[in-house]
């Protein structure tokens, strides 16, 4: 079975500090994708990655990376000097590589981040 | 880009009331859609799965007869939450797929049932 673990369920920084938000997954599969969500308090979803497991290379985008280590199984995030903006709930996903697929969620992140 | 979109973002109606939500992909076809739910401060879960044509195929504890889903078209698909009760109030969140274009969410239906 799929499973999506973020162990973080809180995290409360202060402005300008780096945080990490940590994401494990399980999967029998050898190739999925692997997805971050950030959903603010309006409730949408705003798409930040999706990565296939094909692809270890480490990303970064602006102030956000990517860490994906297929060895441990995480997928974990980082912003870097974080901003007040940056508040919000922080969603890891898994899917199958077969096109198609639903997601399958963590339980997500609450970052809060104040000046 | 590629936008889904949900209407209407906020119901509150009376128990008992039935309400449709509409998830429509505005250009392009979609081939398939999920609708997910997401209770205060928990995840997004998969309800059902839609493809257009053919009925929807729901996930384990979800009542069919209670969330009716219709894909008629390849750009709509519809939720309906039949006599809806308190216990039904939720965020419901649809997504669209096609082949020529990664997952994309709507922004969401918020659901207050009274």
């Amino acid at each position: 079975a799929q499973k999506v673990t973020q162990a973080q369920t809180e995290i409360s920084v202060v402005e300008k500090e780096d945080v990490t938000l940590d994401c494990v997954y399980e999967t029998r599969d050898t190739t999925y994708y692997l997805f971050w969500y950030k959903q603010p308090p309006s409730g949408e979803l705003v798409f930040l990655i999706r990565r296939n497991s094909f692809d270890e290379q480490n990303e970064i985008s602006g102030r956000y990376s990517w860490n994906f280590q297929k060895s441990t199984s995480s997928f974990n995030f980082t912003i870097t000097a974080s901003q007040v903006v940056d508040s919000a709930v922080y969603f890891c996903a898994l899917s199958d590589y077969q096109a198609g697929t639903a997601l399958i969620f963590g339980k997500g992140t609450t970052l809060s981040v104040s000046s | 880009g590629a936008v889904v979109s949900q209407h209407p973002s906020w119901v509150i109606c009376k128990s008992g009331t039935s309400v449709k939500i509409e998830c429509r992909s505005l250009d392009f076809q979609a081939t398939t859609m999920f609708w997910y739910r997401q209770f205060p401060k928990q995840s997004l879960m998969l309800m059902a799965t839609s493809n257009e044509g053919s009925k929807a195929t729901y996930e384990q504890g979800v009542e069919k007869d209670k969330f009716l889903i219709n894909h008629a078209s390849l750009t709509l698909s519809t939720l309906t939450v039949t006599s809806a009760h308190p216990e039904d109030s939720s965020f419901y969140i649809c997504s669209a797929w096609s082949s020529s274009e990664p997952q994309h969410f709507g922004d969401g239906t918020r659901l207050s049932i009274l």
